[in-house]
């Protein structure tokens, strides 16, 4: 069965810096890797995710995202963070030729913007 | 698109009451799911279904119900609330494993 480790609860940055959100899993077999949004009293939105080919994936509001599967891991980068960033970010996996039962997600990252 | 509709959005229960979640989504996806949601502790799997009249229990299905007789709809019926149940409930579907979830705004739901 697949796990995800979401190594920070919270990570304050300054706004327009840069921010690394890290993510590792556990699994046996290949796995697809995705990373949501939940902004305040909202459901979660799909920000990008992996499934094959080229290991470096983006969001189109500046997210990135490497799939490094040496070091099990999944980290998602924006060079300079806005205000409206602030949000609840979760990692997830789903492995390849699993069964119906969904992701695993980690327990979140509360992404904190100071001005 | 409507997407994925979750009602109510707020709840408060009395203990040993019951209530149906319920969620309906417009996107002719066969796969739907439940999660609930704790402060610190992620989004954990209730129930999940694969199409209409196949349901299948996740995680932490104690306490809940579910039924899916047509594509749409998927609720959730609690029997006999208890405070541990307290919770933000969210539905989610997916055309494939590999699109990702389309999730709902959530039921926020308090057993007193």
């Amino acid at each position: 069965a697949q796990s995800v480790t979401q190594l920070d609860s919270q990570v304050p940055v300054f706004e327009e810096a840069p921010v690394e959100l890290r993510c590792n899993y556990s699994s046996s077999v290949s796995v697809y890797l995705f990373w949501y949004v939940q902004y305040p009293n909202q459901g979660l939105q799909l920000l990008l995710k992996y499934l094959s080919g080229s290991t470096l994936v983006k969001s189109i509001n500046g997210f990135e995202a490497e799939f490094n599967k040496s070091q099990t891991s999944f980290h998602l980068r924006k060079p300079s963070v806005h205000i409206s960033d602030t949000a609840e970010y979760f990692c997830a996996v789903s492995e390849v030729g699993g069964g119906a039962d969904g992701l695993t997600f980690g327990k979140g990252t509360h992404l904190i913007i100071q001005p | 698109n409507a997407g994925v509709t979750q009602t109510p959005k707020f709840r408060i229960l009395k203990i040993g009451q019951s209530m149906t979640l319920q969620c309906t989504q417009d996107m002719n996806h066969n796969y739907m799911y439940w999660y609930r949601q704790d402060p610190g502790m992620g989004l954990k799997l209730i129930y999940y279904s694969v199409g209409a009249g196949i349901t299948d229990k996740g995680e932490v299905p104690n306490g809940y119900n579910v039924s899916r007789s047509t594509t749409e709809d998927f609720p959730l019926r609690l029997e006999l609330a208890a405070p541990s149940q307290t919770s933000v409930y969210f539905c989610a579907s997916s055309y494939s494993r590999q699109d990702g979830y389309t999730f709902g705004s959530g039921t926020r739901l308090t057993v007193v």
